[in-house]
C-alpha cells in the first residue's frame, strides 16, 4: 500500500512562530505536493516538487517556503505564521501522470 | 485554463439507492481523471483513476465513466450505504501535468 504520512494531525501555533510541516512518502515518487484546503475555496496548490532540491510555486505560495533534501521527504515552512494561514494542509505524491495519493492532513490553527 | 465543476454540491439519499455523481471539465485535452473520497477532517482517498484512453473503471460498488469529448465523467455508486457518506471530489490532469480539482459533492446516505 502506498503510504503518505504527515508529521502532525493537529497543530496549534502562535502568530509569528516558524512552523514546519513534514511529509514522507514510501513509494519512490518523483512528484510531491502541498495543498491547503479551506471551506468554500476548495483545494489550492501551494508548492510542488518534481525532484530532489527542485521546487515550483503553485497558485498561492506567498508566506510559504518548501524544502526537499531527500526524495521521500517534502517539508512546508511557514516563516512567520499568521492567522490567515489557519487551514487544513494536505501533502500528496505521485509518479508522472498516474494516481495521486494524499496524506491524512494537518489541521493547523494559528492564534 | 481548465475548470472542473461538480453538480450537485450536496446530495442526500436513502440507504440502498443507486446514485450518480457528476463531474464536468472545460478542456478535453486531459491525461487522466481521478475520483477521490474525503471524510470530514481527513485526507483524500483515491477511489478510481481513468486514463484518457479508457471509457470506464470499476472497483466494487463504484463505477466511473469518462467521456472526454463532452468533458464529462460520472461516478456511479450502487446500493448506497451510510458508510458511503463523505465528500467526493473529481480531479483532471491536463497537459501541465497538474491536477485540477472540482469543488466536490457532499453525499449523505440516510439509514
Amino acid at each position: 500500500d502506498v503510504k503518505v504520512t504527515q508529521s502532525s494531525r493537529y497543530l496549534v501555533k502562535r502568530t509569528g512562530e516558524k512552523v514546519f510541516l513534514e511529509c514522507v512518502q514510501d513509494m519512490d515518487h518523483e512528484n510531491m505536493f502541498w495543498y491547503r484546503q479551506d471551506p468554500g475555496l476548495g483545494l489550492r496548490l501551494i508548492y510542488f516538487s518534481y525532484d530532489v532540491k527542485m521546487k515550483e510555486k503553485g497558485d498561492i505560495p506567498e508566506g510559504y517556503s518548501v524544502s526537499r533534501e531527500k526524495k521521500e521527504r517534502f517539508s512546508l515552512i511557514l516563516e512567520s505564521a499568521s492567522t490567515n494561514q489557519t487551514s487544513m494542509y494536505l501533502c500528496a505524491s505521485r509518479s508522472d501522470r498516474v494516481e495521486q495519493y494524499f496524506g491524512p492532513g494537518t489541521r493547523l490553527t494559528v492564534t | 485554463k481548465q475548470e472542473v465543476t461538480q453538480i450537485p454540491a450536496a446530495l442526500s439519499v436513502p440507504e440502498g439507492e443507486n446514485l450518480v455523481l457528476n463531474c464536468s471539465f472545460t478542456d478535453s485535452a486531459i491525461y487522466n481523471l481521478q475520483w477521490f473520497r474525503q471524510d470530514p477532517g481527513k485526507g483524500l482517498t483515491s477511489l478510481l483513476l481513468i486514463q484518457s484512453s479508457q471509457r470506464e473503471q470499476t472497483s466494487g460498488r463504484l463505477n466511473a465513466s469518462l467521456d472526454k469529448s463532452s468533458g464529462r465523467s460520472t461516478l456511479y455508486i450502487a446500493a448506497s450505504q451510510p458508510g458511503d457518506s463523505a465528500t467526493y471530489l473529481c480531479a483532471v490532469m491536463g497537459t501541465g501535468n497538474m491536477l485540477t480539482f472540482g469543488g466536490g459533492t457532499r453525499l449523505m446516505v440516510k439509514p
